[in-house]
């Protein structure tokens, strides 16, 4: 099983701020089985990057992936108030086919 | 629009079955896979099961194999995740999800789970 960790768990950052999350897969793990999704409080998961560096439909461009093997990265460029929430990374391979990190929570110093 | 609608609360006791539903509309149902997350309160998202509904085709994580079903109805673009015998332990958000290659694209807003006597 291949085990996702994040950090930090917790990220204190002001609006305009840049924000670095990291995600890192205890195996090598291929950057197309690479996603990222931010949920909001009492809101349902969003997917915002697929295969590692691909936004999906709608996600503003200060919003961008990357990374390779065991080490991911999601980066806002530059915070806006909507911006603060929890992200988790996930990644599909063997069985369970698909496992989640423990999350991110990006929240307003 | 496309979207994933999810059926209602429920409140249950230790013991009692469940099924809860999640139809998709605005798309080919029977052409994506259907995933299960359940979040547990304050926790994260731990994967459930997927299923094919054209063929009804399903996986389980080995956490939850044996611990629930997941079914599907495509005639009326409807999948379900169901329990024989609720424990206090499974009260949850459980989310529906469309599968779109390695990654989950379409949420639903999720039906929150409370079993407790």
């Amino acid at each position: 099983e291949i085990v996702l960790t994040q950090s930090p768990g917790t990220l204190s950052l002001s609006p305009g701020e840049r924000a670095t999350l990291s995600c890192r897969a205890s195996q090598s793990v291929s950057s197309s089985y690479l996603a990222w999704y931010q949920q909001k409080p009492g809101q349902a998961p969003r997917l915002l990057i697929y295969g590692a560096s691909s936004r999906a439909t709608g996600i503003p461009d200060r919003f961008s992936g990357s990374g390779s093997g065991t080490d991911f990265t999601l980066t806002i460029s530059r915070l806006e108030p909507e911006d603060f929430a929890v992200y988790y990374c996930q990644q599909y391979g063997s069985s369970p086919a698909f496992t989640f990190g423990p999350g991110t929570k990006v929240d307003i110093k | 629009e496309v979207q994933l609608v999810q059926s209602g609360a429920e409140v249950k006791k230790p013991g009692e079955s469940l099924k809860i539903s999640c139809k998709g509309s605005g798309y080919s149902f029977t052409s994506y896979w259907i995933g299960w997350v359940r979040q547990m309160p304050g926790k994260g998202l731990e994967w459930m099961g997927i299923i094919y509904p054209g063929d009804s085709d399903t996986r389980y994580s080995p956490s939850f194999q044996g611990q629930v079903t997941i079914s599907a109805d495509k005639s009326i673009s409807t999948a379900y995740l169901q329990w024989s015998s609720l424990k206090a332990s499974d009260t949850a958000m459980y989310y529906c999800a469309r599968h779109q290659y390695w990654y989950f694209d379409l949420w639903g807003r999720g039906t929150l789970v409370t079993v407790s006597s």
